[in-house]
């Protein structure tokens, strides 16, 4: 099973920085099987990045994936008050299985 | 708009079934994607549970197979997870969600949750 690892654990940061989260596997993964979500207080995820680089529909552009193999990251460029939310990485692998990182929380500073 | 809607008793017993149905609308799960349910601990982070093709076929998490049991009626749009011998360990909220199984893959529409207690 690939187990994925994300840091930092919380992300204390102002409106208008960069946050930058790493989402660290196991072992390599495809790509095409690494995914983010955003979520809120009380709310469902919500896909942001497919294929660890392509924004999903309606996510604006500050939001940007990056990585391959074992290495990914997710890059908001300018926080805005509506981005501070736990952030997850996902990856599907071998044995059909799906896996999510434990998430890093975006707070504000 | 693909909306899904979980439903089902928000308060189990110990080492009874845990029940939900998710409602599918704006789309026919017939028409293809993966179906599946995630779950969250109060707290803590997510943890995929099972998913299902439209014509039956299924994929669970091995921590949770010998219990797990997902299933799909395309008559009424919906799909269904059955979770047996529940123990507090299993409350949480229990999300459904549209899974793509493609050349990549992600969950990309999610009902809003519903909360599952396991308590006497």
């Amino acid at each position: 099973e690939i187990v994925l690892t994300q840091s930092p654990g919380t992300l204390s940061l102002s409106p208008g920085e960069r946050a930058t989260l790493s989402c660290r596997a196991s072992q390599s993964v495809s790509s095409s099987y690494l995914a983010w979500y955003q979520q809120k207080p009380g709310q469902a995820p919500r896909l942001l990045i497919y294929g660890a680089s392509s924004r999903a529909t309606g996510i604006p552009d500050r939001f940007s994936g990056s990585g391959s193999g074992t290495d990914f990251t997710l890059t908001i460029s300018r926080l805005e008050p509506e981005d501070f939310a736990v952030y997850y990485c996902q990856q599907y692998g071998s044995s059909l299985l799906f896996t999510f990182g434990p998430g890093t929380k975006v707070d504000i500073k | 708009q693909v909306q899904l809607q979980e439903s089902g008793p928000g308060l189990v017993k110990p080492s009874e079934t845990l029940s939900l149905t998710c409602a599918v609308s704006g789309y026919s799960i017939s028409s293809g994607y993966y179906w599946g349910w995630i779950r969250q601990p109060p707290g803590k982070g997510l943890e995929w549970i099972g998913s299902i093709y439209h014509s039956g076929s299924t994929y669970y998490n091995p921590s949770l197979k010998s219990r797990v049991t997902i299933s799909v009626d395309t008559s009424k749009n919906q799909f269904s997870l059955k979770l047996s011998s529940v123990t507090a360990a299993d409350t949480a909220v229990y999300y459904c969600a549209r899974l793509r199984m493609t050349t990549v893959t992600y969950f990309d529409y999610w009902g809003q949750g519903t909360l599952v207690t396991v308590s006497s």
